[in-house]
């Protein structure tokens, strides 16, 4: 079966900082997507930036982008510039060929003024 | 606006009781699935309907059930509920596989 790993329970940052969050999964699917995910305080899931598995190059949207490792099965991702509203809780999630999306523990980031 | 509608927003009830979550999908979009968000936890899968059938199941209670009806709108229902059934029930709509869902806003479900 499928996991995501999240390692950093919480993180902080300095406004206008950049900070990089860790997820590594674990598949022996070949073909997949993976993805990060924002809850702020409002509890609402955004969808911040996704990656296909077949494609080398990295996601990047905006101020945020990916490191996707696909061998060492590690997909991070880096925010640039943070700001205040980028405080929230960020998921990790893996989605496999059968439809169904698996999502990390998540990291809780704080933005420092 | 996500585009996909959950209803009630809070829902405070007794143990023992059953209540009943909705979702209506994104227009267009043939997926339903719930997912459970305890306090300060992950999201676990519940329940993934397409295009009325159910396509997979998670770690949902024998408690609890779905369907999807033929205009594609879900609906959830959790009984005999217990105060650790307390949580934030997600719904999401996906078009396609290769996308990521688009979450409703959640119910907020708290038992008493």
């Amino acid at each position: 079966a499928q996991t995501v790993t999240q390692s950093q329970p919480e993180m902080s940052v300095q406004e206008a900082e950049t900070v990089t969050l860790s997820c590594t999964y674990d598949t022996s699917e070949s073909d997949y997507y993976l993805f990060w995910y924002k809850q702020p305080p409002s509890r609402q899931m955004i969808l911040v930036i996704r990656q296909e598995a077949y494609k080398q190059q990295n996601a990047t949207e905006n101020r945020f982008s990916v490191n996707f490792q696909k061998a060492a099965k590690s997909f991070s991702l880096k925010i640039s510039d943070s700001q205040l509203g980028d405080a929230a809780m960020y998921f990790c999630a893996y989605r496999s060929k059968d439809d169904k999306i698996i999502f990390g523990k998540g990291t809780r980031l704080h933005i420092l003024p | 606006d996500s585009g996909v509608t959950q209803t009630p927003k809070h829902l405070i009830t007794a143990t023992g009781q059953r209540v009943t979550l909705r979702c209506s999908p994104r227009s267009g979009d043939l997926s339903v699935y719930w997912y459970q968000q305890s306090l300060d936890q992950g999201l676990q899968f519940l329940i993934q309907y397409y295009n009325g059938e159910e396509r997979a199941k998670g770690n949902i209670l024998e408690r609890f059930s779905a369907q999807q009806f033929p205009d594609l709108h879900s609906e959830l229902n959790l009984s005999s509920l217990e105060l650790g059934d307390s949580a934030l029930y997600f719904c999401a709509s996906s078009e396609h596989h290769n996308y990521g869902y688009t979450f409703g806003s959640g119910t907020r479900l708290t038992v008493v």
